[in-house]
């Protein structure tokens, strides 16, 4: 599987926007970025994924780089609410790939 | 929508025992898959089951088998239990395949081994 780096933990002020890096330089061309979350006492869960271009829903952005062997996750405006623990996975979308999870981001919300 | 339930909430078990935990996907999913958290790390893919089947396996013993029953809910069995197996045990389910492949994960179960 290709491996993703994230930093360890990030501290962010509460209503600030949140840059969340991720590399992935050995990415194939069949991989999609996913990222998701885990907040405390609970299991992960989706926020986003992309191929290619970025991709923007309800919870978050997906900026990729041009070479694809980088992506950053953008929270527009922080809440407390998204402290948590971000995980960005490589995952081939040919039918229902594990997921495979690193030890992600530990991110803390200042008030 | 119920979403992924899991049961139950925590679980304690002696070194030799076995364990069976428990999971209902989500409505209109048929897909589930079996992790394990262990503290401080992430989710470690152990199977996934579709179809009641076992279609993909991680790097687990055969100590740890799974079942999927016709309502496409499932069972994550643990034989001789290690010390080492105390851990959250999530389970998620999802579509089978296709641009929906997002997968939705349930609280977990938290086991610990004495």
């Amino acid at each position: 599987d290709a491996k993703t780096t994230q930093p360890n933990s990030m501290e962010s002020n509460e209503e600030e926007p949140v840059h969340l890096p991720c590399n992935h330089s050995t990415i194939s061309g069949t991989d999609y970025i996913h990222w998701y979350r885990q907040l405390p006492s609970q299991g992960p869960e989706y926020v986003i994924h992309g191929l290619t271009s970025n991709v923007n829903n309800r919870m978050a952005s997906l900026a990729i780089a041009e070479d694809r062997k980088s992506s950053t996750l953008i929270l527009h405006r922080a809440t407390l609410r998204d402290a948590a623990v971000y995980y960005c996975i490589l995952r081939n979308n040919f039918g229902n790939e594990k997921l495979t999870f690193g030890t992600g981001t530990r991110l803390t919300i200042i008030p | 929508d119920a979403g992924v339930t899991q049961s139950p909430t925590h679980l304690i078990k002696t070194r030799g025992q076995q364990v069976t935990l428990r999971c209902s996907p989500k409505s209109g999913h048929d897909t589930v898959s079996w992790y394990q958290q262990a503290l401080g790390q992430g989710p470690q893919f152990i199977f996934q089951y579709y179809e009641e089947e076992e279609r993909q396996r991680g790097n687990f013993p055969d100590r740890f088998s799974g079942h999927q029953f016709p309502n496409y809910s499932s069972e994550l069995n643990v034989n001789a239990l290690l010390l080492g197996d105390s851990a959250l045990y999530l389970c998620a389910s999802s579509w089978p395949s296709g641009s929906r492949t997002e997968q939705f994960f349930g609280p977990g179960t938290r086991l610990t081994v004495l």
